[in-house]
């Protein structure tokens, strides 16, 4: 039993690249989460989806889009990269169980 | 839209002294939950507090939710060195349903000192 898995762990994109962050979890939650952490900004909700085949906005959606590709696995795609998306990333499901996170830097 | 802010930002104490970290929101709070993230790490959910005068122990940890449900506290006793870490509070507001989404607060950075 794995909980939540993000992957990649670490990723450089340059300005204007795109980029997929996988996320998977295998407890058969019904809810998965997108979150960026910034420093001094806590956690800030990017999407979520209630339950497979729905997405909804969180608070801060722009620059980004998601697929909740079946019950286990919710992506985030970042389509044109930019230096303000410099953040880590949490995935997380059933709100509570988060992922180790992937740290992405953008030049 | 719902906002919670934290307080304070960063604490330092000495091993052996007492912390709290208090949280507000400007609505009202279906339920608050407590996270600690270590350096470098993912947040880990400590508690979940629903009922309007809450309190919650766990060990040296005691959380509180107010009697309006808007605000929160944590209060580690006696810290140790294994408590260093950032703790975030989270609040859902609007019938917290089970896919409800948190707002966090901004987190109260601990450092414990031996």
């Amino acid at each position: 039993n794995a909980g939540v898995t993000q992957t990649p762990k670490f990723q450089v994109l340059k300005t204007g690249q795109s980029m997929t962050l996988q996320c998977a979890q295998d407890m058969n939650h019904n809810s998965m989460y997108w979150y960026r952490q910034d420093p001094g900004m806590g956690l800030r909700l990017i999407y979520y989806s209630a339950s497979e085949g729905t997405t909804d906005k969180g608070e801060v959606p722009n620059g980004y889009n998601v697929s909740r590709l079946n019950k286990r696995e919710f992506s985030l795609r970042l389509e044109s990269a930019a230096p303000s998306q410099t953040s880590v990333y949490f995935c997380a499901s059933a709100r509570q169980y988060f992922g180790p996170g992937t740290r992405l830097t953008v030049t | 839209g719902q906002q919670v802010m934290q307080i304070p930002q960063y604490q330092h104490v000495q091993e052996g002294e007492d912390f709290t970290t208090y949280c507000n929101s400007s609505t009202t709070l279906s339920n608050i939950q407590w996270y600690k993230q270590r350096p470098g790490g993912h947040p880990v959910f400590l508690i979940q507090l629903v009922k309007s005068g809450e309190v919650k122990k766990q060990k040296r940890l005691t959380f509180q939710f107010g009697e309006a449900k808007k605000n929160s506290s944590l209060h580690i006793t006696a810290t140790q060195t294994t408590d260093v870490g950032t703790y975030f509070c989270a609040g859902v507001s609007g019938g917290g349903t089970s896919y409800g989404k948190l707002t966090f607060g901004q987190g109260t950075i601990l450092t414990v000192h031996p």
